[in-house]
């Protein structure tokens, strides 16, 4: 049940913006999009997430295409220790919770 | 800040063996989860668990594989015959409550079965 799809891998320059790039064009409306990384096989560690709406926090901002489709994650000033794999998650409703579907991921290598 | 622990960060177990994988969840939360990744391949949701029950499980979750929450703070779960096709790296992971938006991912558990 692959609902997101990422280019595989990206790099980009110490303390340039990184856009990962993200199509989900099956979301249902009452999906939410969710950014989570990865460090080196640790437990993934929760960025972002946004419904409809374009949303920032400390972390990163997330850009959400008007139909859905797609989303964007801007890390606006990449550091080495953003070196990372970042995975697109659709959050799926259950009867009593939801569950992740992870994407395949974007290793993101960070350059000094 | 609270964190999901898992032990043991490491097993190895020989095919056919049964293991039993642990975790504390966060102490107020409600739900809890097992997911797994093989190695290069993407995360899984395995199972979920609320009000001491599964409420919903993949097509992986099969009779091999069982959940537990036996004195409410560990979150286990049981692999009764592991098989090859078993080693992973399995992540627990807990919420608050229905609405809360961030899963809390444990550090995990890499199964190696021999």
């Amino acid at each position: 049940d692959a609902k997101t799809t990422q280019p595989p891998s990206m790099d980009c320059a110490e303390g340039r913006a990184a856009n990962l790039p993200c199509n989900h064009s099956t979301i249902s409306g009452n999906e939410y999009v969710y950014w989570y990384r990865q460090i080196h096989s640790q437990g993934p560690q929760y960025i972002i997430h946004g419904l409809k709406n374009n949303e920032t926090n400390e972390m990163a901002s997330l850009i959400i295409t008007e139909d859905r489709k797609s989303s964007t994650l801007i890390l606006p000033h990449a550091t080495l220790r953003d070196t990372a794999v970042y995975y697109c998650i659709v959050r799926v409703p259950m009867d009593s919770s939801y569950k992740l579907i992870f994407g395949s991921g974007t290793r993101l290598l960070v350059r000094p | 800040e609270p964190e999901v622990t898992q032990t043991p960060s490491h097993q190895v177990t020989q095919m056919g063996q049964e293991v039993i994988l642990r975790c504390v969840p966060i102490s107020n939360h409600l739900y809890f989860y097992w997911y797994r990744q093989i190695l290069g391949q993407k995360v899984e949701f395995l199972v979920s668990f609320y009000n001491n029950e599964i409420s919903e499980k993949s097509e992986i979750f099969d009779d091999q594989f069982s959940v537990e929450r036996p004195d409410g703070s560990n979150f286990t779960l049981k692999i009764r015959s592991t098989k090859l096709e078993d080693s992973a790296m399995y992540f627990c992971a807990s919420n608050l409550d229905r609405s809360s938006y961030e899963q809390y991912f444990g550090p995990g558990t890499r199964l190696t079965v021999t």
